[in-house]
């Protein structure tokens, strides 16, 4: 079966660049999409289409995807980022998320 | 506002069976595809199962197929899972999430979950 493989944890300074990755076979040729899941809270959608921001999401947020990774950076990373972060495609008419990863800021 | 509701969610034997309702509004159900997404206790997400905005194409995963049904009614701007035979591992919150498009365009508005718990 098709796997998305994410780092489990990711550390940031406050106003820093955080970048989280997510593997997978040929990733490059689907779509990836990213999510923001804060404790206790419903996952948010935060990039789609690889590269696109949903309305309301801020600008430091934005996405790449190429070969076997997809790229989820953060730019000026604030406080208010801090969450649990999944990746998700489409592969063979399932669904596959991401493990998740875990960003701190501190 | 755009919203999505679900309910259904109960503690239920193993062996038995729930249905999970997801109640759309403010937004034009029928042109949009749903998905089913869980999640256990303290673990990360998981895709359970998808209907196009026609109910042409479902898709489930291999860990529910054979014992979920998912359904939708358009003309109740509602979504369903149907779950039996249910097992201690089928225990989580379980999410509703729109897509416009299936494949494509990520889920961008989800349910604040209803929690399911399989225990005897």
């Amino acid at each position: 079966s098709y796997e998305l493989t994410q780092p489990p944890s990711v550390s940031v300074s406050p106003g820093q660049t955080a970048s989280i990755t997510c593997s997978g076979d040929k990733l490059g040729d689907k779509y990836a999409c990213w999510y923001q899941q804060k404790p206790g809270q419903s996952p948010v959608l935060v990039i789609y289409q690889d590269t696109k921001r949903p309305s309301g999401i801020p600008e430091r947020f934005s996405g790449s995807n190429s070969g076997n990774t997809a790229t989820l950076t953060i730019s000026g990373t604030q406080a208010m980022d801090e969450a649990d972060y999944y990746c998700q495609a489409w592969n063979n008419s399932t669904v596959v998320f991401g493990g998740g990863t875990k960003l701190t800021v501190l | 506002e755009v919203q999505l509701v679900e309910s259904g969610g109960d503690l239920v034997k193993p062996g038995g069976s729930l249905r999970l309702s997801c109640a759309a509004s403010r937004f034009n159900f029928s042109s949009y595809s749903f998905n089913w997404v869980r999640q256990a206790p303290g673990k990360g997400l998981e895709w359970v199962s998808s209907i196009s905005s026609s109910s042409s194409y479902i898709y489930y995963a291999d860990s529910v197929k054979g014992r979920f049904t998912i359904s939708r009614d358009n003309a109740k701007n509602s979504l369903y899972l149907q779950m039996n035979s249910l097992r201690a591992e089928d225990t989580a919150v379980y999410y509703c999430a729109r897509e416009r498009r299936m494949t494509t365009d990520g889920m961008d508005v989800w349910g604040q979950g209803t929690t399911v718990t399989v225990s005897s």
